[in-house]
């Protein structure tokens, strides 16, 4: 079984400090993770994906997240957050043939001029 | 290009009335999904679809039904709706296990 851990469920950051989200999973078996952004009212997007290629995954909108199989964790960042960061981000991770998603409960990012 | 288009996008349901959600998608992908989001639960999968005439239960699949009768669709039914049933329901679609899952925009469900 799979399961995805999302520390704080809201983060609160001022306009051009680092942003961190912590995400760590428990899986048996090599996972692929993922890391989507839903804005308000809207469906999810894809910000990042480790699929095993390289442990640091570079994304979309400046965002990058680590893969540290000793820590079981997959942490995003991004050293200097912007107003249009404030969404909710969600850490996934999926170990069979069919893509099924296991999501962590979110972490809602504020952010703060 | 659409991607994945959800139908409709807002009700409201009686207590044990029946509905059905539209799930299309214009990317020829073989997979597709049901996920329900509730507050502080993240996206929980309510069944999936690894083909045309193919579905399977996911994580939460009590009282929901699907159907995938054409590959660019799939709908998923609540035969008689409950007040739990009330979330957001978005359906998403993969060409791959280890590719992006593109997601609709989503249906917001209420049960009173």
């Amino acid at each position: 079984a799979q399961s995805v851990t999302q520390l704080g469920s809201h983060v609160s950051v001022s306009e051009g400090a680092l942003v961190l989200l912590r995400c760590n999973y428990s899986s048996s078996v090599p996972p692929y993770l993922f890391w989507y952004v839903q804005y308000p009212n809207q469906g999810l997007q894809l910000l990042l994906k480790y699929t095993s290629a390289a442990t640091l995954v570079k994304g979309i909108n400046g965002f990058e997240a680590e893969f540290k199989k000793s820590e079981t964790s997959f942490h995003l960042t991004k050293p200097s957050a912007h107003m249009s960061d404030a969404a909710e981000y969600f850490c996934a991770v999926t170990t069979d043939s069919w893509g099924k998603l296991q999501f962590g409960a979110g972490t809602q990012v504020v952010v703060t001029p | 290009n659409a991607g994945v288009t959800q139908t409709p996008k807002f009700r409201v349901l009686k207590t044990g009335q029946s509905m059905t959600l539209l799930c299309a998608q214009d990317m020829n992908h073989e997979y597709m999904y049901w996920y329900r989001q509730d507050p502080g639960m993240g996206l929980r999968l309510i069944h999936y679809s690894v083909g045309e005439g193919t579905t399977a239960k996911g994580e939460v699949p009590d009282g929901y039904n699907v159907s995938r009768l054409k590959k660019q669709n799939f709908l998923l039914g609540l035969e008689s709706a409950a007040p739990s049933q009330t979330s957001v329901y978005f359906c998403a679609s993969s060409q791959q296990e280890n590719t992006e899952a593109f997601f609709g925009q989503g249906t917001r469900l209420t049960v009173v």
